[in-house]
């Protein structure tokens, strides 16, 4: 079945610093992969879609130079959180089709802490 | 943009009970899916049921997609059945990067 592998699951960093967080499609081609954000106890948000050789889209009040995802190729994604502040800690996670709108697989999730 | 509202936001059972968790939604849907997000944050993806029904062991999903419903059933729960459950959906014609809306969840405990 589909595999989305997500690094690094835990990361902590301190205030002010850069983060990269990488997402790739194991045993499929993504040209779209989507990143999420959930807060505890809460539902999961879609921050932005992550579009193969061209530019993310991002949802609506997602700051797009805080959040920078690259989508460098068909089975890679990446999101960096720029000067990391204590508000941006959260659990990060992100999601691809390998039949395009038809199924969804997950990674793992990244739980960033910032310090 | 879709709404995704699920029922009960809260579930207590007593292993080996059943329950029957429900999402509605205000749209048309192309994809729904019903997850499992463990302890760890890992979502686990438990059924593809845009319509119809399935059956995996103890789980079960049907789809009444000209009412706009999804109901997931849970039987013999098992305390390893703790956890959020999400209904998630993309709306029918929603365009090409077709985006997954979450419900809020039903947060499952199953004691011993």
């Amino acid at each position: 079945g589909a595999v989305v592998s997500q690094h690094p699951s835990r990361v902590i960093c301190k205030s002010g610093t850069s983060v990269k967080i990488e997402c790739r499609s194991l045993d499929f081609q993504a040209t779209t992969m989507f990143w999420y954000r959930q807060f505890p106890k809460q539902s999961l948000m879609l921050m932005a879609t992550s579009n193969e050789g061209s530019k993310a889209t991002y949802e609506q009040g997602v700051e797009k130079d805080k959040f920078l995802i690259n989508h460098a190729s068909l089975t890679l994604s990446t999101l960096t959180v720029t000067s990391a502040h204590p508000e941006d800690s959260s659990f990060y996670i992100c999601s691809a089709s390998a039949r395009q709108g038809r199924g969804y697989t997950f990674g793992s999730g990244t739980r960033l802490t910032v310090v | 943009g879709i709404q995704v509202e699920q029922s009960p936001p809260d579930l207590i059972l007593q292993e080996g009970a059943n329950s029957t968790l429900r999402c509605n939604f205000s749209d048309s849907v192309n994809n729904l899916q019903w997850f499992h997000q463990n302890p760890w944050g890992q979502l686990i993806n438990l059924f593809y049921i845009p319509s119809g029904t399935k059956q995996n062991g103890r789980l079960s999903a049907t789809t009444v997609a000209t009412e706009r419903y999804s109901l997931l059933y849970i039987s013999s729960s098992q305390t390893t059945d703790s956890g959020v459950y999400f209904c998630a959906v993309t709306r029918r014609g929603g365009g090409s990067n077709y985006k997954l809306t979450f419900g809020k969840g039903t947060l499952l405990t199953v004691n011993p």
